[in-house]
């Protein structure tokens, strides 16, 4: 059973950056999925925002595409997410997620989710 | 980018009865792209339904959903008292890869 567990500091400062750490357990980074990140602002809905592939391949959310890079360190098995010159509005939980099937856009498997404040 | 809007924003139901809860796009999507997820509070989403009808894994069979084009709907028939939660649509389309969720539907007792 795959499991998935963020983890990062808690706050960030403004104009800061914002990095995660997703370690993958029960199955490996180089399988055949695309795994992202999604958030959610407190009290808010879902935001995707991006994925990596396998073979390293990335797509990003349009409105997030300048400040942020996800990576993969496969001797790890674990994700990353980093994210430049943050603000109060990326204030949210911050989930890594591993997509079910390429035929079927769908995320199965979640991470528990961390917080992350961006204040000063 | 394509919009989706879930109504109602609440969805106040008793225990035994049936929630159809909706999800419209503001533009066509294609089926196989379009997903359903349940939240409750201080845990994560959980997929129910993907490719619009197909139920996941572990799911059981009270729900189901339904639809096609821009107009898609998630039923569950005989309430528990666990399904009280907020419920999410999710579509993905390209070019370029792009997913979106639409802003949740709670359902409350």
């Amino acid at each position: 059973q795959v499991q998935l567990q963020e983890s990062g500091p808690g706050l960030v400062r403004p104009s800061g950056t914002l990095s995660l750490t997703c370690g993958v357990s029960g199955g490996s980074i180089t399988s055949t999925n695309w795994w992202s990140w999604v958030r959610q602002p407190p009290g808010k809905g879902l935001e995707w925002i991006g994925e990596i592939y396998h073979n390293g391949d990335t797509n990003y959310n349009p409105s997030l595409k300048s400040r942020v890079t996800i990576l993969k360190d496969i001797s790890r098995n674990q994700l990353s997410l980093i994210l430049n010159s943050v603000t109060a509005a990326d204030t949210a939980v911050y989930y890594c997620v591993r997509e079910y099937s390429s035929s079927w856009p769908s995320y199965d498997i979640w991470g528990r989710g961390t917080m992350v404040t961006v204040s000063s | 980018e394509i919009v989706l809007t879930q109504s109602p924003g609440t969805l106040s139901l008793s225990p035994g009865e049936r929630a159809t809860l909706s999800c419209r796009a503001s533009q066509s999507v294609i089926s196989d792209y379009l997903a359903w997820y349940q939240q409750k509070p201080g845990q994560a989403p959980r997929l129910l339904i993907y490719a619009a009808s197909s139920r996941a894994p572990g799911i059981p069979a009270r729900f189901s959903g339904s639809g096609s084009g821009a107009t898609f709907t998630l039923t569950i028939n005989r309430l528990e008292p666990e399904d009280f939660a907020v419920y999410y649509c999710q579509q993905y389309s390209k070019p370029p890869p792009m997913f979106t969720f639409g802003q949740g539907t709670k359902l409350e007792i």
